[in-house]
């Protein structure tokens, strides 16, 4: 059974605060990490997909590496805005996972919550 | 562009009770189709997916089935919910033969009394 870990499970910032969460993904067999942007009442929205060892990418505040070998990819935000408030998703994907192509194994997600 | 819908978007429905969400898909062609499930404190959990028209498969056993009866319709089924089935329905697509990113619909809130 391949398996996706998030941590932490919760996190209360202070707005202002730089904050990181870390994802752990079976490293054999691995083609992508995904890393979701999940809002209340809203659907799951792509921040980051990565493949290569040591990619890293960066949508203005936000950043994400990646470590194929020790199977970690870590998600920071810079500076944290009440508007990032929301439950980040990690996913990965393995070829061999589901028979199909594109079979995304999720994380239980790291809820952040940033107060003013 | 392409736009992903699901109904209802909330839906409550005694124990027993059939049930039925449609995931419908716009703006693309032979997308590969999937079903998620989030239960109370749980993570997103793989339900079917589906790479065309008649074509599904199922990640884990259950008291829920799916069909594709047309490229970019997707449905999720049961014939008698339990009160296990309670949580939020999500459906995404991606380009088929596509390894990147996935775009999910609204959801379904289903809560079973």
């Amino acid at each position: 059974i391949l398996n996706v870990e998030q941590s932490p499970q919760s996190l209360h910032v202070q707005e202002g605060d730089s904050t990181n969460f870390t994802c752990s993904f079976p490293s054999s067999n691995f083609y992508a990490l995904h890393w979701y942007r999940w809002e209340t009442a809203k659907s799951p929205e792509a921040l980051f997909v990565m493949t290569l060892n040591g990619d890293e990418k960066k949508k203005g505040r936000i950043s994400a590496t990646l470590n194929t070998k020790e199977g970690y990819s870590y998600l920071y935000i810079k500076g944290s805005q009440p508007e990032d408030s929301a439950t980040y998703l990690c996913a990965s994907t393995h070829p061999n996972y589901g028979g199909s192509q594109g079979n995304l194994i999720f994380g239980k997600g790291t809820k952040l919550s940033v107060k003013p | 562009s392409q736009t992903i819908h699901q109904w209802p978007a909330t839906l409550v429905q005694p124990v027993g009770s059939p049930l039925s969400l449609e995931c419908t898909v716009e703006g693309t062609s032979n997308p590969n189709l999937y079903w998620y499930r989030q239960a109370a404190g749980r993570g997103l959990q793989l339900l079917f997916y589906s790479v065309g028209i008649g074509q599904i498969s199922s990640e884990v056993p259950q008291n829920l089935s799916a069909s594709r009866p047309q490229d970019r319709q997707f449905i999720l089924s049961s014939k008698k919910l339990l009160l296990s089935d309670s949580g939020f329905y999500l459906c995404a697509w991606v380009p088929g033969g596509s390894r990147n990113e996935q775009f999910f619909g609204p959801g379904t809130r289903l809560t079973v009394l």
